[in-house]
């Protein structure tokens, strides 16, 4: 079975501190994704990166870096901290095909609350 | 631009009924791969259903079955005999298959009540 695990459940940071949350997948997959997921709002992707070191931005990487010194690990970094960053963090992989039914494994999610 | 559009923000179905979850999309790309998964209140993702945009024939999975119609970039998931476990949020995602990092799109997800 595929894994994506995410380092917290839950987290409570206080604004401008420096936030880390940590995503690892064991099934050896190219592409890594963060999203964050908020009422009405849906999944909205904050980065994605589709090999080591490689990244691009999604819909809404303001505020936001990423880190991808692994090929199994992939890293959202929040750098200061803002109470509209509370919200659900996703994060996903998958394999990088050039087409076909190759869906996106999902972590838990992290909920990250910031005061 | 919206890429995924789910109009229906939620539904109720009686138990044992049929339910259409509507879906619709919007790409250049004639290669894209359409998706469906769950989300109960625990929080995890679960993947339903897949159709290729070059399948010619509707995706099924068990009660799951992907309408798919083409020239209307619609893709709705039908559930049949709805159960109480069926009870979730369901979101629609396409998938970019045209760059690098075959990017998702995910749409804003219906929010789907069984009544027994």
């Amino acid at each position: 079975d595929v894994k994506v695990t995410q380092s917290s459940r839950y987290l409570v940071k206080r604004t401008g501190e420096k936030v880390f949350l940590e995503c690892v997948q064991d099934m050896d997959h190219e592409n890594m994704f963060w999203y964050r997921q908020d009422p009405g709002l849906g999944l909205r992707l904050i980065y994605f990166s589709y090999d080591v070191k490689m990244k691009e931005k999604g819909d809404i990487p303001e505020g936001y870096s990423v880190s991808r010194e692994k090929k199994e690990r992939f890293s959202l970094i929040l750098e200061s901290a803002s109470t509209n960053q509370t919200s659900m963090y996703l994060c996903a992989s998958s394999l990088r095909p050039l087409a076909g039914k190759y869906e996106q494994y999902f972590g838990p999610g992290t909920r990250l609350t910031v005061t | 631009a919206q890429k995924i559009t789910q109009t229906q923000p939620g539904m109720f179905v009686q138990e044992k009924e049929a339910v259409t979850l509507d879906c619709t999309y919007d790409t250049s790309d004639p290669s894209y791969g359409l998706f469906w998964y769950k989300q109960p209140s625990s929080g995890e993702m679960i993947f339903l259903i897949y159709q290729g945009s070059y399948d010619q024939q509707n995706a099924t999975e068990g009660r799951y079955s992907l309408n798919f119609q083409k020239a209307r970039k619609s893709a709705n998931l039908v559930i049949s005999a709805s159960q109480l476990g069926d009870s979730a949020m369901y979101f629609c995602a396409m998938r970019d298959e045209s760059n690098t990092g075959n990017q998702f799109y995910f749409g804003t997800g219906t929010s789907l009540t069984v009544i027994p």
